[in-house]
């Protein structure tokens, strides 16, 4: 299935580096989610977007920075991050925000040293 | 407490047993509610929804106790294709295009030959 796509699959950086996550939808989607899902955690929701807007930002630290240029389209830019960043990144989308069917990407392993 | 709490298994089970998974949830305003299905090293996708009067489709039964709440999902004769983690998914907040997902850390399975 190619409907939620995301680049890279895999990235490994230093605490120095700054990244960038790429996350594209092709279902006509209104609304996009950047999540975290670290071993033995439940999913962490980390930035929501409706029709390129943010509507919620879950306390997630700056050193992530979520960009939406449009609807298809969602960057999450990575800069200086610590070990425990370390984790799975999922990206979803779904026809408008809060509802249930979210459609997830294959997600960005990342691993920070 | 978490919002959305489950017993991490992991459940080992033969083919064409009966397994029962159980979820709960913290916030009595939640509205709707969900199982996704998570295969290893994949991303998540829609397993079923909820519904107050229980649902079936084939194999899997859900239901949910509003009094208590608790979501259950019962799969039965397991296929080693079953094998995967069961996240518990429950929208809180608003409903329709207002609400949030809250994901649980996910149960489990794993069917044996």
């Amino acid at each position: 299935e190619t409907g939620v796509t995301q680049t890279p699959r895999h990235l490994v950086m230093g605490m120095t580096n700054k990244k960038s996550l790429k996350c594209e939808q092709h279902l006509g989607h209104n609304a996009m989610y950047w999540y975290k899902q670290s071993a033995k955690k439940p999913l962490e929701l980390m930035f929501v977007y409706s029709l390129e807007e943010r509507v919620e930002n879950n306390s997630v630290p700056s050193r992530f920075s979520p960009e939406c240029p449009n609807s298809s389209h969602l960057f999450l830019h990575l800069h200086t991050l610590q070990p425990e960043d370390s984790a799975l990144y999922l990206c979803a989308s779904s026809q408008d925000p809060g509802r249930e069917t979210q459609y997830f990407g294959p997600g960005t392993r990342l691993l920070v040293l | 407490r978490k919002e959305v709490e489950q017993d991490p298994g992991p459940f080992n089970v033969p083919e064409g047993a009966t397994v029962a998974f159980n979820c709960t949830y913290s916030n009595s305003a939640s509205q709707s509610f969900f199982w996704y299905r998570q295969d290893c090293r994949k991303e998540p996708k829609l397993l079923m929804s909820v519904y107050s009067s229980g649902n079936e489709d084939g194999r899997f039964t859900a239901q949910l106790n509003r009094a208590s709440q608790y979501i259950s999902l019962l799969i039965r004769d397991s296929k080693l294709s079953d094998s995967a983690t069961y996240l518990c998914v429950v929208i809180v907040g608003g409903s329709g295009n207002t609400g949030k997902l809250i994901f649980g850390q996910g149960t489990t399975l794993q069917v044996k030959p």
